[in-house]
């Protein structure tokens, strides 16, 4: 059974730094694509990153370009999104999903989600 | 970006019911389409991957179908726990994008 674990979410003031990680387990874990997704609460699906199978091919969506950076370790079975300067704006749940080689972007297996709440 | 509409937003209807959910993106995405259910306080669920293609484990009361720029989920027959709001979600290109969802309620 493929478990996806998503955590470090929390509180953080504006400006701040959070390092959001997600393991996963019951795959290939260096087969896979990881990628970020959020959700304000109450609202729709937005991607926002994703990493290639041995880490070589970043992207992320323009609107956290500069301040989001994802990274893995294969060893760990782990993908970091590392977010700083952190805005109100990026308050939501965070849902960490793997994609499979024939297409990244089929989000196949997804986390139970971590929130982060930016406030002062 | 490519922009996904979904129709309509909200969709009452009953167990037994034939539902349609439709999709429609801003240009062509050839057939770089999939379909997710959501449940409150759940992730979403991959249903339908490649505008047609059935993901393993779901049930197949569901189906999707089109390409270019119209696509269409179809619940055959709504069960108790199809409760719920669908997203399509586009991934011709980056980034990819999501419809706004589709609440599917109790009529």
């Amino acid at each position: 059974e493929v478990q996806v674990v998503e955590s470090g979410g929390g509180l953080v003031q504006p400006g701040g730094s959070l390092r959001l990680s997600c393991e996963v387990s019951g795959i290939t874990f260096s087969y896979y694509w990881i990628n970020w997704v959020r959700q304000v609460p109450g609202k729709g699906l937005v991607w926002i990153s994703r990493v290639s199978s041995d880490g070589s091919a970043p992207s992320s969506a323009d609107f956290v370009k500069g301040r989001f950076t994802i990274s893995r370790d294969n060893a760990r079975n782990t993908v970091y999104l590392q977010m700083k300067s952190l805005r109100a704006d990026d308050v939501a749940v965070y849902y960490c999903a793997t994609g499979p080689h024939w297409n990244p972007s089929v989000f196949q297996n997804w986390g139970q989600g971590t929130l982060v709440t930016v406030s002062s | 970006d490519i922009q996904m509409t979904q129709s309509p937003s909200s969709l009452p209807a009953s167990i037994g019911d034939r539902v349609t959910i439709t999709c429609r993106a801003s240009q062509s995405i050839n057939s770089y389409l999939n379909w997710y259910q959501q449940k409150p306080g759940k992730a979403p669920k991959l249903l339908i991957y490649s505008a047609s293609s059935l993901e393993s484990g779901v049930p197949s009361r569901f189906s999707g179908s089109g390409s270019g720029t119209d696509f269409t989920l179809i619940i055959s027959s709504l069960q108790p726990e199809d409760f719920a709001t669908y997203y399509c979600q586009q991934t011709s290109s980056l980034p990819s994008t999501f419809g706004q969802g589709t609440r599917l309620e109790i009529k």
